[in-house]
């Protein structure tokens, strides 16, 4: 069964503080990994979508990166409005030649001044 | 703009009541998701519409009902028989082919007064 697992739960970072949040997956051949961002009572707002081990996203202060078990979503000098809830999701197909969306249970970030 | 629109964005419910979500998007996709958001897990998937007048049980459809006589919008009943209700709903859209990822609504959360 194909799963994700995300981790640290919360993260709490100061201003500027670098980090990196993983997120480690199980499925029978990967077919995108996405992460999103979710602002409290908001919908997720997509990021970054990896296809194959080896491949570097960036967007401002966010890297991700993938490897064959698992991706990481590098934060660099991280400011206030960062803080939110960070989604990894990968993808399980679904007959029809469309799919569903498999999602861990997301790491709270809080950036600190 | 394109995008998916979710109504009303709180919503009470008594015990015994069934109760209606909204979600229309203009983005021409054909899939739609509904998932359900609870603390500390991740998005689980409801149900999902791959095309209209057609729509396929996800991965916690008791107590829930959907229907989808038009592209545009796919409705989601919250029955009685849904003994936990209490929930933050996410609908979503994507596009047909493995490699895509969908666009979110802003949300409706669902309290049982």
């Amino acid at each position: 069964e194909d799963q994700v697992t995300q981790s640290p739960e919360a993260l709490r970072l100061q201003e500027g503080e670098s980090s990196s949040l993983n997120c480690s997956y199980t499925v029978s051949g990967l077919r995108g990994l996405f992460w999103y961002r979710q602002d409290p009572g908001k919908g997720p707002e997509f990021l970054f979508t990896l296809y194959s081990a080896g491949e570097e996203k960036e967007k401002e202060r966010l890297k991700a990166t993938l490897t064959k078990k698992e991706s990481f979503l590098h934060i660099t000098a991280p400011k206030p409005e960062d803080s939110a809830t960070y989604l990894c999701a990968v993808n399980s197909p679904l007959d029809g030649g469309y799919n569903k969306l498999i999602f861990g249970a997301g790491t709270r970030l809080a950036v600190h001044p | 703009d394109g995008g998916i629109t979710q109504s009303p964005k709180y919503l009470f419910r008594k015990e015994g009541q069934n109760v209606t979500l909204s979600c229309e998007q203009n983005l021409n996709h054909d899939a739609m998701y509904w998932y359900r958001q609870d603390p500390g897990q991740g998005l689980r998937l409801i149900y999902y519409s791959q095309i209209v007048n057609d729509f396929q049980k996800g991965d916690i459809a008791e107590g829930y009902s959907v229907s989808r006589e038009k592209k545009e919008s796919f409705p989601l009943t919250v029955t009685s028989a849904q003994k936990n209700p209490t929930a933050f709903y996410l609908c979503a859209s994507g596009r047909q082919g493995a490699n895509y990822g969908y666009t979110f609504g802003s949300g409706t959360r669902l309290t049982v007064v």
